[in-house]
């Protein structure tokens, strides 16, 4: 099992609706991550947190919203997203961002269609 | 040219095989590789996490680091169909934060 919690495991949405995806770790990592992953693909980054601040947003569109409310839980929140977002949203966390001695650690992702 | 090349496979090996999957980059300022290990419909799961060049071992697998030919490998012996999912190969950059992965490789092991 993951120390890295995801849910829910699976969500449908329409294109108007709200919901949000969470994501937890109790390792005491500083830094959390969202990463978008398509099929047959590598994990593409969307945004990184650090200390419960953005520090890095990878020119993802607005529809995509994340919020870290403390250091163990990170969210993310979707409206009126496309088709094209359907994919596994993967949540992982690391000790400090530019902590180059502790990789990241990956959840088992939401995986996300839209209709 | 991408940061990290990576061949997609897929690659189907008998089980008992010794199993072979390399990545090469294209930037000497990457320092740390790691290995990840992704099945069916589940996150990425780190197997290996190597720094200087040279071999590091866990178990079945061994990670190789060659700096100077900027290559990357990881065999895993006595493979099992358990060892059925994709590789990833990712690396950190020394500046930065930006954490680079290889497109995976499929592999299949076949009882």
């Amino acid at each position: 099992d993951t120390e890295v919690t995801q849910t829910p495991k699976h969500l449908v949405m329409g294109m108007t609706n709200k919901k949000s995806l969470k994501c937890e770790q109790h390792m005491g990592h500083r830094a959390m991550y969202w990463y978008k992953q398509k099929a047959k693909k590598p994990p593409e980054l969307m945004f990184v947190y650090s200390y419960e601040k953005l520090s890095i947003n990878e020119s993802v569109p607005s529809r995509f919203s994340p919020e870290c409310p403390n250091s163990s839980l990170l969210n993310l929140h979707l409206h009126a997203l496309q088709p094209e977002d359907s994919a596994l949203y993967l949540c992982a966390s690391s000790q400090e961002l530019g902590n180059y001695n502790q990789p990241q650690h990956f959840g088992d992702g939401t995986r996300l269609s839209i209709l | 040219q991408k940061e990290v090349e990576q061949d997609p496979g897929p690659l189907s090996v008998p089980e008992g095989a010794i199993v072979s999957l390399n990545c090469t980059y294209s930037n000497s300022a990457f320092q740390y590789f790691m290995w990840y290990r992704q099945y069916s419909r589940k996150g990425p799961e780190l197997l290996m996490y190597t720094y200087s060049s040279g071999n590091k071992e866990d178990g079945r697998f061994t990670a190789q680091v060659d700096k100077s030919s900027k290559y990357i490998s990881l065999f895993i012996r006595d493979s099992q169909p358990s060892d059925s999912a994709t590789y990833l190969c990712a690396m950190y950059r020394g500046a930065g934060n930006q954490f680079y992965f290889g497109t995976g490789t499929s592999l299949t092991v076949i009882p």
